[in-house]
């Protein structure tokens, strides 16, 4: 079973601030995203990597920042956080065959942020 | 815009009942739909796919339907159990996207025992 650990859980965090979120998976796929989720919006995708030193723009991107500096680890920046970024986050990292099941996303537990 | 619609919002049914969820889509470009299951306090987790070469696919109590001309696609959920109770997203994705899925804003599932 793929494993992906997202860290913080919970974080708040004040207008104007910097927040890293942070991502890692175990099990060596090339591909990583970031969603978040809003009541009445499902999940939308952030930011996307297919492997590290890459990043791309999702469908909604304005605000956001992502590193890539391994394998392993995918990172979501917001360099000014706003209001309207309070919202839950996911990670989840996929390949485009794994296991039989293809493209299957495998997602972290979350992380909660609150900008005020 | 939204590419992939789900209705109802909230469904609640009694245990033992089949549970329909329902999803539509925009692009006729989109091959894959897979169906994610999330608890409270937790990731989304795959339940069950469907290309769209296939009008059904089943696995275990759960069931899609799918309908390609009409653009639409359903979860039945047979003989729903309390522990079924979560909320279902339905995605969709273009064959070259890489895993770049389309999620709908989903379904809250609740079933009474």
């Amino acid at each position: 079973e793929a494993a992906v650990t997202q860290s913080p859980r919970n974080k708040v965090a004040v207008t104007g601030g910097k927040v890293t979120l942070s991502c890692n998976q175990t099990n060596n796929h090339n591909n990583m995203y970031w969603y978040r989720q809003d009541t009445g919006h499902g999940l939308r995708l952030i930011h996307y990597s297919y492997g590290a030193g890459s990043t791309e723009k999702g469908d909604i991107p304005d605000g956001y920042k992502a590193s890539r500096p391994s394998q392993e680890n995918f990172s979501l920046i917001l360099e000014l956080a706003t209001p309207s970024q309070t919202s839950v986050y996911f990670c989840a990292s996929g390949d485009a065959e794994t296991g039989g099941r293809q493209n299957t996303l495998y997602f972290g537990a979350g992380t909660r942020l609150s900008v005020l | 815009q939204q590419q992939v619609r789900q209705s109802p919002q909230s469904l609640t049914v009694w245990e033992g009942e089949t549970a329909i969820l329902n999803c539509s889509y925009e692009n006729s470009a989109f091959d894959y739909f897979p169906w994610y299951q999330q608890f409270p306090g937790e990731g989304p987790a795959l339940l069950i796919a469907i290309r769209s070469v296939s009008d059904k696919k089943e696995d275990g109590g759960f069931t899609i339907f799918f309908n390609k001309r009409e653009k639409n696609l359903s979860l039945h959920i047979k003989d729903s159990q309390p522990g079924d109770s979560a909320t279902y997203f339905c995605a969709a994705r273009r064959g070259s996207a890489l895993g770049r899925l389309h999620f709908g804003a989903g379904t809250q599932l609740i079933v009474i025992p």
